[in-house]
């Protein structure tokens, strides 16, 4: 079966520093991989989503995420924090050829410090 | 255009009873998928429909059940509910089922007490 792995379930960062938020998948093949975004009594809002093709993946609001297959790993990073950035970033898999039925990480709540 | 709409937001429940939750997809999607989200399990998938049809069903018992209607709106039910039940239930909708069209749009949840 496969799984998500985030390892830091709190992380805190200063305004302006740089970010980044560790997932490790388990999976027979490669899955497609997201990060989604929840802010406190709100849904979850897609940061980026990696299908297959360049492992660099661009997404909203100033997010990157590099796939690597032989760490199982799938990263997030942004290179200047804001204060609006804080919120709970899970990162999800999914069987390839049904993006819909999703399995996601326990979360990493992100605190911006001013 | 309209996101995916959850109702009730909000409800409270005792044990026993039964719930019955409404989402209504973005207009133009005609997958919706349910989660559950709860402190202790995280966020769980519960199910997908597809034009009237189940396609994929997540580890719940069969208290959990859904349907979608014919305009792609739909609900889910929890019978006989429990303290564990108490949960936000997420709602979401993509525009197919099959393919690369990944992306869900989720809703703001509807947030179940059961006491």
């Amino acid at each position: 079966a496969q799984s998500v792995t985030q390892p830091d379930i709190h992380i805190t960062v200063s305004e302006g520093a740089s970010l980044e938020l560790r997932c490790n998948y388990s999976y027979g093949a490669t899955p497609y991989l997201f990060w989604y975004v929840q802010s406190p009594g709100q849904g979850l809002q897609l940061l980026l989503k990696y299908f297959s093709g360049d492992t660099l993946v661009q997404g909203i609001k100033g997010f990157e995420a590099e796939f690597k297959r032989s760490q199982s790993s799938f990263n997030l990073r942004k290179p200047s924090v804001h204060w609006s950035d804080a919120a709970e970033y899970f990162c999800a898999v999914a069987p390839s050829g049904s993006a819909r039925q999703l399995t996601f990480g326990s979360g990493t709540q992100l605190t911006v410090l001013p | 255009k309209a996101g995916v709409t959850q109702t009730p937001r909000y409800l409270i429940k005792t044990r026993g009873q039964q719930v019955t939750l409404s989402c209504s997809p973005i207009s133009g999607h005609r997958s919706v998928s349910w989660y559950q989200q709860t402190p202790g399990q995280g966020l769980q998938f519960l199910f997908e429909y597809f034009s009237e049809t189940q396609r994929n069903k997540g580890n719940f018992p069969g208290r959990f059940s859904g349907r979608q209607f014919s305009n792609s709106r739909s609900e889910m039910n929890v019978s006989t509910l429990e303290l564990g039940d108490s949960a936000l239930y997420l709602c979401a909708s993509s525009l197919n089922a099959g393919g690369l069209t990944g992306e869900l749009f989720f809703g703001e949840g509807s947030r179940l007490t059961v006491l």
